[in-house]
């Protein structure tokens, strides 16, 4: 059973602060990927990456930074927050391809006051 | 870029009933399509991969449709349940790349 696990569940960060979204995989997959979603949009892709130590912007990377660290580990970085970034970040993994299945993570809710 | 568009955002059936929702994209070199299931507070789960040459599939309770000339992607559930009661997201992902495209996705709300 593929396994993506994300902390924290969920937090609350002050505008201006920095906050650190985590993300964890167990499928020894190569591709990672960080998602926001928003009421009434789907998952919008901010940054991917398909090897440790190096990332790529997604569709909407302003804002954000990744860190790839090793290959089971991504992290999503913002450096300072803003009302606008509050949403559920999902994390996902895969093997890369356009048949691949990603497996995502059980998300966290961000909220920033 | 690829864009896809989901319709409708909210859908209410009785159950037993069948629910519909559909995808249309812009892309005509999209090659596999996915209907994501999200339940209240959980992450999405696959409920079905479709590759471009595949016109129906059938899973359990429900069929996926593709129809490449009008670049249409449909589910169709069948004999709707309150189980059922969730947010569908479809994606699709282009031949050449390993990026999926959402749509916005449909709550679908199944009642008694």
């Amino acid at each position: 059973e593929a396994a993506v696990t994300q902390s924290p569940r969920s937090k609350v960060a002050v505008t201006g602060g920095k906050v650190t979204l985590s993300c964890h995989q167990t499928n020894n997959h190569d591709y990672m990927y960080w998602y926001r979603q928003d009421t009434g949009h789907g998952l919008r892709l901010i940054h991917y990456s398909y090897v440790a130590d190096s990332t790529e912007k997604g569709d909407i990377p302003d804002g954000y930074k990744a860190s790839r660290p090793s290959q089971e580990n991504f992290s999503l970085i913002l450096e300072l927050a803003s009302l606008s970034q509050t949403a559920v970040y999902f994390c996902a993994s895969g093997t890369g391809g356009s048949q691949d299945t990603q497996y995502f993570g059980p998300g966290t809710r961000l909220l920033v006051l | 870029g690829e864009q896809v568009e989901q319709r409708p955002p909210h859908l209410s059936v009785r159950e037993g009933d069948s629910a519909f929702i559909t995808c249309t994209y812009t892309d005509p070199n999209s090659y596999y399509f996915f209907w994501y299931k999200q339940e209240p507070g959980a992450s999405l789960q696959l409920l079905m991969k479709v590759f471009s040459s595949t016109e129906i599939n059938e899973g359990q309770g429900f069929t996926v449709l593709l129809n490449k000339k009008d670049k249409r992607l449909s589910l169709n559930l069948t004999a709707a349940h309150p189980g059922d009661s969730a947010a569908y997201f479809c994606a699709v992902s282009a031949s050449s790349g390993q990026k999926l495209v959402f749509g916005q996705g449909t709550i679908l709300k199944v009642y008694l």
